[in-house]
């Protein structure tokens, strides 16, 4: 059965900070895709990435990295140097591509980013 | 030039009541999609819709019917609304299935209908 576990509810840290979101995930199916969406307080779901499970490959964008490691069957974010603009409700999300196109999200971490 | 919209944004309602939301996208997208979001901010898929063909229906209640009239458009209507209905609904829409039918695009979401139900 396919879940993604986000165990961090709620981080807080002081601007500058580095800070990672952990993001584990289960599947049986090979081909899947993993994405990350961001939730600021204005309450929009924002797209920030998408990554195929045949490319383990790091990804960097400004401060935003992922770490994708099929090994543990992670899918870490990290931000570097946090602002607190980079408060929200981070979700971590698995489309599986045999069976349907839905979305499985985890619950979510909180960011608190503090001045 | 909103990529996905969706109206209205907040809707306040007895319980019993028939209410509809609305969600339009101009990405030129085949597929469109309902999630709901509870109040410990759980998401979870209730219906998804490619070239107005029902995809996908996740066993929500059938007082829930969503409606296609064409690709751009996916709206939501709820029957006798119930007090667990209040939550927020969240539209989206993704380019399109692949030739072996299925989705591997990236799902834009609009900004969020908040239903609460009195």
């Amino acid at each position: 059965a396919q879940k993604v576990t986000q165990a961090q509810t709620e981080i807080s840290v002081v601007e500058k900070e580095d800070v990672t979101l952990d993001c584990v995930y289960e599947t049986r199916d090979t081909t899947y895709y993993l994405f990350w969406y961001k939730q600021p307080p204005s309450g929009e779901l924002v797209f920030l990435i998408r990554r195929n499970s045949f490319d383990e490959q790091n990804e960097i964008s400004g401060r935003y990295s992922w770490n994708f490691q099929k090994s543990t069957s992670s899918f870490n974010f990290t931000i570097t140097a946090s602002q607190v603009v980079d408060s929200a409700v981070y979700f971590c999300a698995l489309s599986e591509a045999e069976n349907t196109d839905k979305l499985i999200f985890g619950t979510g971490t909180r960011l608190q980013v503090f001045p | 030039d909103t990529a996905v919209s969706q109206t209205p944004k907040y809707l306040v309602t007895q319980m019993g009541n028939d209410k509809s939301i609305k969600c339009e996208q101009n990405l030129g997208h085949d597929t469109m999609y309902w999630y709901k979001q509870d109040s410990k901010k759980f998401l979870k898929i209730m219906f998804s819709y490619n070239n107005k063909e029902l995809i996908i229906n996740e066993t929500v209640p059938n007082r829930f019917s969503p409606k296609s009239p064409d690709k751009a458009h996916l709206n939501l209507h709820i029957n006798s609304l119930e007090l667990g209905d209040s939550a927020v609904y969240f539209c989206a829409s993704s380019q399109g299935r692949t030739s072996g039918g299925w989705s591997t695009d990236t799902q834009y979401f609009g900004p969020g209908t908040r239903l609460t139900v009195l």
